[in-house]
């Protein structure tokens, strides 16, 4: 059972372009969505976060957006750069423990 | 450098062998989680402490698993009679507690079993 998912596994945007991820929660007990940055051969990078009393969080050119009903969360990169390039990341957490991961979504900036 | 580390990198073992992975969280952090990664997917949650305290475990933890935090610093996870499903990135998370948590990981152990 997925609770977590992230329905594209790759995305290619040109540089200086806007770069949308998307991802879907199934639990309604999750209060708390996370993005991490994957480069091959490290650990995840924590990016930016949103708790669900939140409809939008922004850390420079990274914006989080929560739509509660739909269970929909999505992050906005702006303008992307090619060092952007990565697998990306949703995460979810209910009660601050443990987080569930999506699949990923591999993201390519092309010059 | 204050982030988590984890040891070794890369681990290659033949099966039915036992291996042990080391975790040394951000200090301050009281929180350490294990995630396992395995191509294609994202990580899984297999166990956390808080403290010394093992809260936690998946049932992806199997009885071959075994993992300790035992001064409330760092944490080892141990696999016993290792198969080759055991295969994939070993990463290891710090936390503050607090209501919301930012988990910070370690590079990962790549565990490959001949």
């Amino acid at each position: 059972d997925q609770q977590v998912k992230q329905n594209s596994p790759s995305l290619s945007v040109q540089e200086g372009r806007i770069s949308i991820l998307n991802c879907d929660y199934t639990n309604s007990m999750f209060d708390y969505f996370l993005w991490y940055k994957k480069y091959p051969a490290e650990g995840p990078t924590f990016l930016i976060s949103i708790s669900s009393i939140k409809d939008k969080n922004e850390d420079g050119r990274f914006t989080v957006f929560l739509n509660k009903s739909a269970k929909h969360l999505s992050l906005h990169i702006v303008p992307s750069q090619p060092g952007d390039s990565a697998v990306y990341f949703c995460a979810a957490s209910g009660g601050a423990q443990k987080l569930v991961f999506g699949q990923g979504t591999r993201l390519t900036i092309n010059p | 450098d204050t982030g988590v580390s984890q040891d070794p990198r890369h681990k290659i073992t033949k099966r039915g062998q036992n291996v042990t992975f080391r975790c040394d969280p951000i200090s301050e952090h009281n929180r350490l989680y294990w995630y396992r990664q395995t191509l294609g997917q994202g990580p899984e949650f297999l166990t956390y402490f808080q403290n010394e305290a093992q809260l936690e475990k998946s049932r992806l933890l199997s009885d071959r698993f075994s993992a300790e935090r035992p001064k409330g610093s760092f944490s080892t996870l141990e696999i016993q009679r290792t198969e080759q499903g055991d295969s994939a990135m070993y990463l290891c998370a710090s936390s503050l507690q607090s209501s919301y948590n930012e988990q910070f990981f370690g590079p990962g152990t790549r565990l490959t079993v001949l």
